[in-house]
């Protein structure tokens, strides 16, 4: 199964801020996908990265917010956007192949002050 | 959470007992996924079990599929205190069989 590296692992920003996320698979996979776990909750899927396209959201999230990278079949980006406290958050990528599950990487602890 | 819920929310048990969660899901799906959640940390593919299929192991896991009542269990047998972890289901849609969305979870203690 893949192997995600995620960076940073954590972070506290100013509010009104944006802090971009980045997510590296050590394959080639075809589907790549950013979630958000507030505290205590379960995981809330943000949208899918699409390679060579613009990522598609879920309800609720837009792009202005969260503008999603995926440049290449390897690597992908998340930016959280003029950030309020209300987005202190956990965010994680995911990716794989459906056969073998999809992995995830160890997660973005943001907080914002 | 968007797709499924778990029951119990919390579980606790001496370890060397078996643990069994619970999921349930709302629309028909193709595949569902169980993983596991150490405290703050990432999180760890268990089991991929398809729709065609009613029951997987790996090692201490078993996990069935009743896709006539939306719901799938995990059981953990001889569990250990290293168990002690939030575990979640994931399913996708019947028309995407790409995305997948987490239940809200299962948190077990395992009591040494």
């Amino acid at each position: 199964s893949a192997v995600i590296s995620q960076k940073p692992s954590r972070d506290i920003c100013q509010r009104g801020t944006s802090l971009t996320i980045q997510c590296q698979v050590d394959s080639q996979v075809t589907m790549m996908f950013w979630y958000r776990q507030q505290p205590g909750q379960s995981l809330t899927l943000i949208a899918t990265a699409n390679q060579g396209s613009e990522a598609t959201y879920e309800s609720g999230f837009v792009i202005d917010k969260f503008p999603i990278s995926r440049p290449n079949l390897t690597f992908s980006t998340l930016t959280v956007s003029n950030m309020s406290p209300e987005d202190s958050s956990i965010y994680l990528c995911s990716a794989g192949l459906l056969n073998y599950g999809y992995t995830f990487g160890s997660g973005t602890r943001l907080t914002v002050v | 959470s968007q797709q499924g819920e778990e029951d119990p929310q919390a579980l606790s048990i001496q370890e060397g007992e078996n643990a069994t969660m619970n999921c349930s899901y709302k629309t028909s799906i193709n595949n569902l996924q169980w993983y596991r959640q150490n405290s703050g940390r990432g999180l760890v593919h268990l089991i991929l079990i398809r729709s065609n299929e009613r029951e997987k192991h790996s090692g201490r896991l078993r996990v069935t599929l009743d896709t006539s009542k939306k719901s799938s269990s995990l059981l953990i047998t001889a569990s250990r205190a290293a168990d002690t972890a939030s575990y979640f289901c994931a399913t996708d849609a019947l028309d995407n069989f790409n995305k997948f969305y987490f239940g809200s979870g299962t948190k077990l203690n395992v009591k040494p």
